[in-house]
């Protein structure tokens, strides 16, 4: 089983959706979870980063943490058409010999269409 | 504010030829430096990550290797590439283990 598990999609919506995308992860140790978004042939980019469960909000992306059913997800709402990019999910280990190490999921393609 | 910069930005090399990719991070010190290597449709696998100037500790056994040479400053070598080290390899940097990683622009490798 891989410790971050996220559905490739890809995943295409019209413009003005809400959006959700999803991961689950394996290994219970204390840890923290991050969104990045990448657009093609970019590096990724930091969009949400939280350490507890519950919703963190910032703008129109909701990132959400359930830890006890190991589970994160991202809501976009009012998606736009720059919006369209993989959507990486990561979680990092807070503490032990995998300290501050990312483990990523596969990513997930979202394309939203005018 | 912080900027990290790799380079080149594309590569084509030819199989069992050298490689060195370098990054270089500005405005922090002694900042975590971590290679990932992103193969296409896939997530990031990290490489190798280093928290200090000659500190290289490595995730994937491979014909790639790591150097830290200054502190802000990040290579990762080859000496003689293989078609499967073709792929996106990003560096990132992080102020601390328990920070958030934040990505520089990436290069692009590919090996015929």
């Amino acid at each position: 089983q891989k410790e971050v598990e996220q559905d490739p999609g890809p995943l295409s919506v019209p413009e003005g959706a809400i959006v959700s995308l999803n991961c689950t992860y394996s290994n219970s140790a204390f840890q923290y979870f991050m969104w990045y978004r990448q657009y093609s042939r970019k590096g990724p980019e930091l969009l949400m980063y939280t350490y507890s469960s519950g919703n963190k909000e910032d703008g129109r992306f909701t990132a959400q943490v359930d830890k006890s059913s190991k589970y994160i997800s991202l809501f976009i709402r009012d998606s736009q058409p720059s919006d369209s990019a993989t959507y990486l999910c990561a979680k990092a280990n807070a503490g032990g010999t995998s300290y501050g190490k990312l483990t990523f999921g596969q990513g997930t393609i979202l394309t939203v269409h005018p | 504010s912080q900027t990290i910069h790799q380079w080149p930005a594309t590569l084509v090399q030819p199989v069992g030829s050298p490689l060195s990719l370098e990054c270089t991070v500005e405005g922090t010190s002694n900042p975590n430096l971590y290679w990932y290597r992103q193969a296409a449709g896939r997530g990031l696998q990290l490489l190798f990550y280093s928290v200090g100037i000659g500190q290289i500790s490595s995730e994937v056994p491979q014909n790639l290797s790591a150097s830290r040479p200054q502190d802000r400053q990040f290579i990762l070598s080859s000496k003689k590439l293989l078609l499967s080290d073709s792929g996106f390899y990003l560096c990132a940097w992080t102020p601390s283990p328990a920070d958030t990683q934040y990505f520089g622009p990436g290069t692009r490798l590919t090996v015929l």
